[in-house]
C-alpha cells in the first residue's frame, strides 16, 4: 500500500534558521513526491516535485527537497526561515504505477518566530 | 496561464438540503480533475476525480455524487446534506499523472 507519513505535527524555527519539514513514503514502484504550502483559508499551493534525476530538488520561495531512496525520504528544506514561511506544509505521494492521483500526508505546521 | 475558480467561498446549509458546488478550469484543455475535503485544516481525503466527460471515480462511499458535464466543469453534488459533510472542500486540476495537482481557493460547508 502507498503512504507517506508526515512524523511532525508542528515545528517552530527562529527567523534566520534552517528549516527542515520531514517527510517519508512507502510506495511499490518509482516514487512521484510533492511538497504542498497551504495558508489559512486558502488552497494548496505546489512548491516542487520530485520525478527523476538530481536527488536534490529546487522549488518555489526558495524551498528545497532531497529525496533519499535509502531512508524512503523526502525532506523539505530552507537555508533561512522567513515568518511569511509559517503554514501548513503537505507531502503527498503518486498512489500507485499509473494512478492519476495523489496520497497526502496530515500535514505539518511551520511556524518561524520572530 | 492556466486558472482554477471554485465557488461559493463559504456555504452555511441545514441538515438534509442539497449542495452543488462548482469547479472551473480555463488556460488548459482535458485536465484531470479531483475533489477534496479537508477536516479541521489537516489531512486531505480525496472523493472524486475525472478523467475525462462523463467519466467520474468515486475513492470513498458516502453521501456525495460528482459530475463533469464538460471539459473544463466538475460539480460536486449532494441530495441530502449530513451533518458529518462540514469540512473545506477543494478541487484541484492535473494535466497528468505525473504533474503536480493545482488547487482552487476552496469552499468552506457549515451544515446546521
Amino acid at each position: 500500500a502507498q503512504s507517506v507519513a508526515q512524523p511532525e505535527d508542528q515545528v517552530n524555527v527562529a527567523e534566520g534558521n534552517p528549516l527542515t519539514v520531514k517527510c517519508t513514503y512507502s510506495v511499490s514502484g518509482n516514487p512521484y513526491l510533492f511538497w504542498y504550502v497551504q495558508y489559512p483559508n486558502r488552497g494548496l499551493q505546489f512548491l516542487l516535485k520530485y520525478i527523476t534525476g538530481d536527488n536534490l530538488v529546487k522549488g518555489s520561495y526558495g524551498f528545497e527537497a532531497e529525496f533519499n531512496k535509502s531512508q524512503t525520504s523526502f525532506h523539505l528544506k530552507k537555508p533561512s526561515a522567513l515568518v511569511s514561511d509559517s503554514a501548513l506544509y503537505f507531502c503527498a505521494v503518486r498512489e500507485y504505477a499509473g494512478a492519476n492521483n495523489l496520497f497526502f500526508g496530515t500535514g505539518t505546521r511551520l511556524t518561524v518566530i520572530p | 496561464s492556466q486558472t482554477i475558480h471554485q465557488w461559493p467561498a463559504t456555504l452555511v446549509q441545514p441538515v438534509g438540503s442539497p449542495l452543488s458546488l462548482e469547479c472551473t478550469v480555463e488556460g488548459t484543455s482535458n485536465p484531470n480533475l479531483y475533489w477534496y475535503r479537508q477536516a479541521a485544516g489537516r489531512g486531505l481525503q480525496l472523493l472524486f476525480y475525472s478523467v475525462g466527460i462523463g467519466q467520474i471515480s468515486s475513492e470513498v462511499p458516502q453521501n456525495l455524487s460528482a459530475s463533469r458535464p464538460q471539459d473544463r466543469q466538475f460539480i460536486l453534488s449532494s441530495k441530502k446534506l449530513l451533518l458529518s459533510d462540514s469540512g473545506f472542500y477543494l478541487c484541484a486540476w492535473s494535466t497528468g499523472r505525473n504533474q503536480p495537482q493545482h488547487f482552487g481557493d476552496g469552499t468552506r460547508l457549515s451544515i446546521l
